[in-house]
């Protein structure tokens, strides 16, 4: 398995301002993804961190909102922009290490976000 | 959008029962794997079952799988208080040339002491 740390692990911000949510792995994968788990419900695929090149996103997410940076193959970050209350959710990363040969994915302890 | 149906949403047993879950998808796949999450917390791993796999089993957990129907389940046995979590199924989707996984919309297990 991989070790997978996030920071923060949990913050409250207030309407309209950014937040930006770092997540670290203990060895290099191949592949990184940000997920959104809203309240009471299952989790959400957001995008796919690409390294070296603009991400992935999922149907209903864009760019501008959930800006992505992934600069080498052991560290991503999210940025939630613009905040409202309805991006309340835990986001969380996850990693899967070599999609040919050893694809479980694992995921982050997550980051707890309340907007108010 | 969803990949993955869980049936039941939730589930309540008693402590030494055996707790099924079911989890149903709507295209092929390479991989399905099951997750346990503890109240909001980061999802804990249990098992990737493969498209050509059957049956797999890690301690008090057994996984089936059945491509004809589409669906798998997860059994865990001897159940006890620490079970009680929400569990998710997630597919990957060969067809989209990646290897992204999507979540069912899990099952909330309470186990009675």
């Amino acid at each position: 398995s991989a070790v997978i740390s996030q920071k923060p692990s949990r913050d409250i911000c207030q309407r309209g301002t950014s937040l930006t949510i770092q997540c670290q792995v203990d060895s290099q994968v191949t592949m990184m993804f940000w997920y959104r788990q809203q309240p009471g419900q299952s989790l959400t695929l957001i995008a796919t961190a690409n390294q070296g090149s603009e991400a992935t996103y999922e149907s209903g997410f864009v760019i501008d909102k959930f800006p992505i940076s992934r600069p080498n193959l052991t560290f991503s970050t999210l940025t939630v922009s613009n905040m409202s209350p309805e991006d309340s959710s835990i986001y969380l990363c996850s990693v899967v290490r070599d999609p040919v040969t050893y694809n479980e994915q694992f995921f982050g302890p997550g980051t707890r976000l309340t907007v108010l | 959008s969803q990949q993955g149906e869980e049936d039941p949403q939730a589930l309540s047993i008693q402590e030494g029962e055996n707790a099924t879950m079911n989890c149903s998808y709507k295209t092929s796949i390479n991989n399905l794997q099951w997750y346990r999450q503890n109240s909001g917390r980061g999802l804990v791993h249990l098992i990737l079952i493969r498209s050509n796999e059957r049956e797999k089993h890690s301690g008090r957990l057994r996984v089936t799988l059945d491509t004809s129907k589409k669906s798998s389940s997860l059994l865990i046995t001897a159940s006890r208080a620490a079970d009680t979590a929400s569990y998710f199924c997630a597919t990957d989707a060969p067809t989209s040339g990646t290897y992204k996984y999507i979540f069912g919309t899990g099952t909330r297990l309470k186990v009675l002491a």
